[in-house]
């Protein structure tokens, strides 16, 4: 089955910086590349997500870039602020029955 | 808000004991999903379904059961032979037709005491 490996667990930046979140899979079928976003003790919210025909996507201070070929797929947030601070999910799908597959989630930090 | 639904919010548990959580969606989805989330880990897919009256094994599917009698619903039931229950269940639907994108609900957070 699908695999997916994100890094790094812990990320912690001061507010402006730039945070960068990536993931690689191993099933070269994987088609859809989500990446949700949870705030401590809520649901999983959908913050930006690819398609295996493009590779970037960009909006407003968030992006995704993919690389098929490499079987990674990255998460670009620019200008942080502190209501960034959440933990983040990727995710691979678009194969068998929508099923998602759920990378390990990073904690993101941003310092006033 | 979602229009996902999960009930109760909280949950505690004897050992030996059975419970379900209650997922109701009014977004005219196909498809649902139960997730269970560990600290420091990812979701973890339990059982889905993509239509009423079928439903599929996740990769997690041991000591679970689901039914899915209506569309709206797809309750989930952690039986006693869950070894290790306490964890946050996550619910999810998608509309199969369209995109692959999945809607969560709120949450149960399931404690065994």
């Amino acid at each position: 089955g699908e695999n997916v490996e994100q890094h790094p667990s812990t990320l912690s930046v001061q507010e402006g910086d730039s945070a960068v979140i990536k993931c690689t899979y191993s099933d070269s079928a994987s088609n859809y590349f989500p990446w949700y976003k949870q705030e401590l003790g809520k649901r999983p919210q959908l913050i930006i997500d690819i398609r295996s025909n493009v590779g970037e996507k960009k909006d407003q201070r968030i992006a995704v870039t993919l690389n098929k070929t490499a079987k990674h797929f990255s998460l670009h947030i620019t200008e942080t602020q502190p209501e960034d601070s959440a933990v983040y999910f990727c995710a691979t799908g678009g194969t068998s029955y929508g099923k998602l597959t759920f990378g390990q989630g990073t904690i993101l930090t941003v310092h006033p | 808000d979602g229009g996902i639904t999960q009930s109760p919010k909280y949950l505690f548990r004897k050992e030996g004991q059975n419970v379900t959580l209650s997922c109701e969606q009014n977004l005219n989805h196909d498809a649902m999903y139960w997730y269970r989330q560990d600290p420091g880990q990812g979701l973890r897919l339990i059982y889905y379904s993509q239509i009423v009256n079928d439903f599929q094994k996740g990769d997690i599917a041991e000591g679970y059961s689901v039914s899915r009698e209506k569309k709206e619903s797809f309750p989930l039931t952690v039986t006693s032979a869950q070894k290790n229950p306490t964890a946050f269940y996550l619910c999810a639907s998608r509309d199969r037709g369209r995109v692959d994108e999945q809607f969560f609900g709120p949450g149960t957070r399931l404690t065994v005491l």
